[in-house]
């Protein structure tokens, strides 16, 4: 059974800041990954899709890379605003079902 | 990008009573849609995969008589939540899938009171 584990669970930082989002699952087994942005109360904003085959993929200031050996992909986001404050969420896809993690919960202060 | 749709956006019921939420692929045929449940603070989890003409395939822990899918046609699936109780208040999103990625539907947020 995957098991997807999103560090730090919360993050707070002031604007301007590089930042790091990492996510780790059990199963490698994967066909792609996906990064995900929820607002509150809102539902899911794909950011980024990730085949098994590639190692990163980027969209503005959004990179993610993806390690499927080692069960690891990691959200990095340049230059954050506080347009950026938001729950971002990882799930890898196996057969095809979406396994999600947790969530990292991100605040950018102005 | 392609587009999924959710109705109603938010609904509030009185426990005993049931209540249905559509999900439509407005743009795309999706032979597969998934519906999700997430609870405050906490992430989505699969409640079902719907197949278009068939039978869903519920997750283990998911009552398939408290929570009814149908998937009539290649744009459309319903959840039914029959004889609703204050537990099964929850954030309920679909997500349908063209196969190479799934495309999620905005959430319908349902309240029992």
């Amino acid at each position: 059974k995957q098991e997807v584990t999103q560090i730090p669970a919360a993050l707070s930082v002031p604007e301007g800041e590089n930042l790091v989002l990492n996510c780790s699952f059990t199963d490698s087994a994967i066909y792609n990954l996906q990064w995900f942005r929820q607002d509150p109360g809102k539902g899911l904003t794909s950011l980024l899709l990730i085949q098994s085959s590639q190692r990163e993929q980027t969209s503005g200031r959004l990179n993610a890379s993806l390690d499927k050996s080692s069960g690891r992909s990691t959200l990095y986001i340049a230059a954050s605003q506080p347009g950026d404050s938001a729950t971002y969420l990882c799930a890898p896809m196996g057969g095809n079902k979406l396994v999600f993690g947790a969530g990292t919960i991100l605040r950018v202060k102005s | 990008g392609a587009v999924v749709s959710q109705h109603p956006s938010w609904v509030i019921c009185k426990s005993g009573t049931s209540v249905k939420i559509e999900c439509r692929s407005l743009d795309f045929q999706a032979t597969t849609m998934f519906w999700y449940r997430q609870f405050p603070k906490q992430s989505l989890m699969l409640m079902a995969t719907s197949n278009e003409g068939s039978k869903a395939t519920y997750e283990q822990g998911v009552e398939k008589d408290k929570f009814l899918i149908n998937h009539a046609s290649l744009t459309l699936s319903t959840l039914t939540v029959t004889s609703a109780h204050p537990e099964d208040s929850s954030f309920y999103i679909c997500s349908a899938t063209n196969v190479y990625e799934q495309y999620f539907g905005p959430g319908t947020r349902l309240t029992v009171t």
